[in-house]
Order: structure tokens, then C-alpha cells, then sequence
């Protein structure tokens, strides 16, 4: 079963503070990462995406993946009233279902940023 | 710019009834995902499809079917709703298969009594 696995929270930072959320993925043959953002009632919007081994910062947003322990972050910097939100971990396994194409998902974690 | 559009955005129906949910996009893409959210369960990939007249299962196929006689449209339907089939259900949309960025439409919210 190949899996994505996320902490559901709440997580709730103050705000201006760092945001940390975590995933872990069974799959070692996992190519690409992603992070999407998902506001209540609404449907995922991309935030950020990586590929390789290291950091991968956009404006406030660092992604880090390390292959070998089989995990993705996403930090917030100075998180926002505006971040609280959840996100969504999705991993595009090499195979899956006949297709390279297809994203597994977490189960997401909500962030809160209080004001 | 319309992007990718659902409809209804909402339906309630009984049991029994068959639905259809309806998909389209602008893009042309190639790849088209119906996933349902739960709940508990987060995203999950219902069917998919690489191109016109190609179509295959994702992780809950059960209960659903899917046609794609053209490349803009994905419609998804439910031949006798069942009440586990009330969800959340989105349509989304990728340009090729390596590119991560799938696009999502608005979302159909189901509910079946």
C-alpha cells in the first residue's frame, strides 16, 4: 500500500512565527513533491513543488525533501492570519495504476495562525 | 479564461438514482483526475485519463464510471448512488504527465439520502 502520511492537527503558531508541516511517504521510488492549499470550502490550489534532495524556498514558503528518510516539509515564515488553511502533501509515484501521471495525496494538516 | 468548470456545485439525489457529474476544461490537457474528499480520508483518485477514449482506475473505481469522448470534457457518473457516495468531488486537469500542477475545478458537494 504505498502511502502519504501527514498529521492531521490542528496546528496552530501565532502569527508572524514559522510554520512546520511534515510528510512522510512508504514509496522509494517517489519522483516529484508537492504542497497544496486547500481554504475551507474551497478546492487545492499548488504552493510550492520540489524534485530533488535539499531546500526549495518561494517568498515565504521553503519546501525541504530528503529522499533518504523518505520526507517533505513545508515551512511558513511569518505566517499570516491569511496561511490558515490546510495543506496537503501529494507524492507522484513513479507507477501507479498504469500511469506516471497520478498524485497520492495526505489526508492534509490544518494550520491555524492566530493573530 | 474559464479554466476547468463543474456541474451542479450541488446535487442531492436518493438512493438508486443515477447522477452524473459534469467536467470541462479549456486547456486542452491531456490529463483528466475525478477524486472524491472525505472526510478522515483526504483525496481520493476515483478515475483518470491520459487522453480521449482512454480512461482507467484510480483508487476507488467502485460504483462509478467515466466516458471521455472528447478531450475537454470528463463527465463522472454514479449508475445507483449509494448513501457512501456522498462526498465532495473534484475534477482536476494536468498538461502532461510529469507536470505536477494539477488544476482543480470548484467542486461538486453530492449528498445522498
Amino acid at each position: 500500500q504505498k502511502e502519504v502520511e501527514q498529521n492531521s492537527g490542528p496546528l496552530s503558531v501565532p502569527e508572524g512565527a514559522i510554520a512546520s508541516l511534515n510528510c512522510t511517504y512508504s514509496d522509494r521510488g517517489s519522483q516529484s513533491f508537492f504542497w497544496y492549499r486547500q481554504y475551507s470550502g474551497k478546492s487545492p490550489e499548488l504552493i510550492m513543488s520540489i524534485y530533488s534532495n535539499g531546500d526549495k524556498e518561494d517568498g515565504r514558503f521553503t519546501a525541504q525533501l530528503n529522499k533518504a528518510s523518505q520526507y517533505v516539509s513545508l515551512l511558513i515564515r511569518d505566517s499570516q492570519p491569511s496561511d490558515s488553511a490546510t495543506y496537503l502533501c501529494a507524492v507522484n509515484l513513479l507507477y501507479y495504476g498504469g500511469s506516471q501521471g497520478n498524485l497520492i495525496f495526505g489526508k492534509g494538516t490544518k494550520l491555524s495562525v492566530k493573530p | 479564461d474559464a479554466g476547468i468548470t463543474q456541474s451542479p456545485r450541488y446535487k442531492i439525489t436518493e438512493t438508486g438514482r443515477q447522477v452524473t457529474l459534469m467536467c470541462h476544461q479549456t486547456w486542452s490537457h491531456s490529463y483528466m483526475f475525478w477524486y472524491r474528499q472525505d472526510l478522515g480520508h483526504g483525496l481520493r483518485l476515483i478515475y483518470y485519463s491520459a487522453a480521449a477514449d482512454i480512461t482507467d482506475k484510480g483508487e476507488v473505481p467502485d460504483g462509478y464510471v467515466v466516458s471521455r469522448s472528447k478531450t475537454e470534457n470528463f463527465p463522472l457518473t454514479l449508475e445507483s448512488a449509494t448513501r457512501s457516495q456522498t462526498s465532495v468531488y473534484f475534477c482536476a486537469s494536468r498538461r502532461t504527465e510529469n507536470t505536477g500542477e494539477l488544476f482543480f475545478g470548484e467542486g461538486s458537494r453530492l449528498t445522498v439520502l
